[in-house]
């Protein structure tokens, strides 16, 4: 079946560190890549996505790259800000081989990020 | 001007009662989700609609019961409640998906935290 992994947490960095997320996937199919992000007590929120291979998705900073040949999407920031403590999902939807999708997400476990000033 | 809306945001209650989370998306979207958020953060899909019909339906007990009114509002009902079933539950919309799409955005609601005692 579809499967995320991503890199085990807490991950703690100071202000102005890079930041590295590793994601992998297992699919079957044609899987689009997302990242969420969940800030205390909120709900999810896209922060990118990457629909193809070699794709790269961007967004406030962060980048990720879709690599089909090593099944991974790794989140990556050049400099954390305290603002980004949150925690992150890795997460993909598929086509079946109907073609169709419904749309539904699986996520990876979840990386809890603290940045510290 | 909220999109996608959860009542209530937390709820208490005792084991063996029945209760009710409504949510409400004022986006348009023709496909709503419920997922189910334990305390160790890791996210599962429940339920999808899409135009009140529902598609995807994951091995959840089928004390678990969502209803769809209208394509804007999907409620979940939950019967004769165990203290498993504590957790934070979210709501979420997106565009279609029956015709393909699998990068469309999933938009979350703030989630309902449903404590069991």
């Amino acid at each position: 079946g579809n499967s995320v992994t991503q890199m085990e947490g807490p991950v703690t960095l100071s202000e102005e560190a890079f930041l590295t997320i590793n994601c992998t996937y297992t699919a079957t199919g044609y899987p689009s890549l997302f990242w969420y992000v969940q800030y205390p007590g909120e709900g999810l929120q896209l922060l990118l996505k990457a629909t193809k291979a070699d794709d790269k998705g961007s967004n406030k900073g962060f980048e990720a790259t879709y690599r089909k040949e090593t099944t991974s999407f790794h989140l990556e920031k050049g400099s954390v800000q305290v603002s980004d403590s949150a925690v992150y999902f890795c997460a993909l939807t598929f086509l079946n081989a109907g073609g169709t999708s419904y749309g539904k997400l699986t996520f990876g476990q979840g990386t809890i990020l603290t940045v510290h000033p | 001007d909220t999109a996608v809306s959860q009542t209530p945001k937390y709820l208490v209650t005792q084991m063996g009662n029945d209760k009710s989370i409504k949510c409400e998306q004022n986006l348009g979207h023709d496909t709503m989700y419920w997922y189910k958020q334990d305390s160790k953060k890791f996210l599962k899909i429940m339920f999808s609609y899409n135009n009140k019909e529902l598609i995807i339906n994951e091995t959840v007990p089928n004390r678990f019961s969502p209803k769809s009114p209208d394509k804007a509002h999907l409620n979940l009902h939950i019967n004769s409640l165990e203290l498993g079933d504590s957790a934070v539950y979210f709501c979420a919309s997106s565009p279609a998906q029956l015709a393909g799409g699998p990068g469309d955005t999933q938009y979350f609601g703030p989630g309902t935290r449903l404590t069991v005692l």
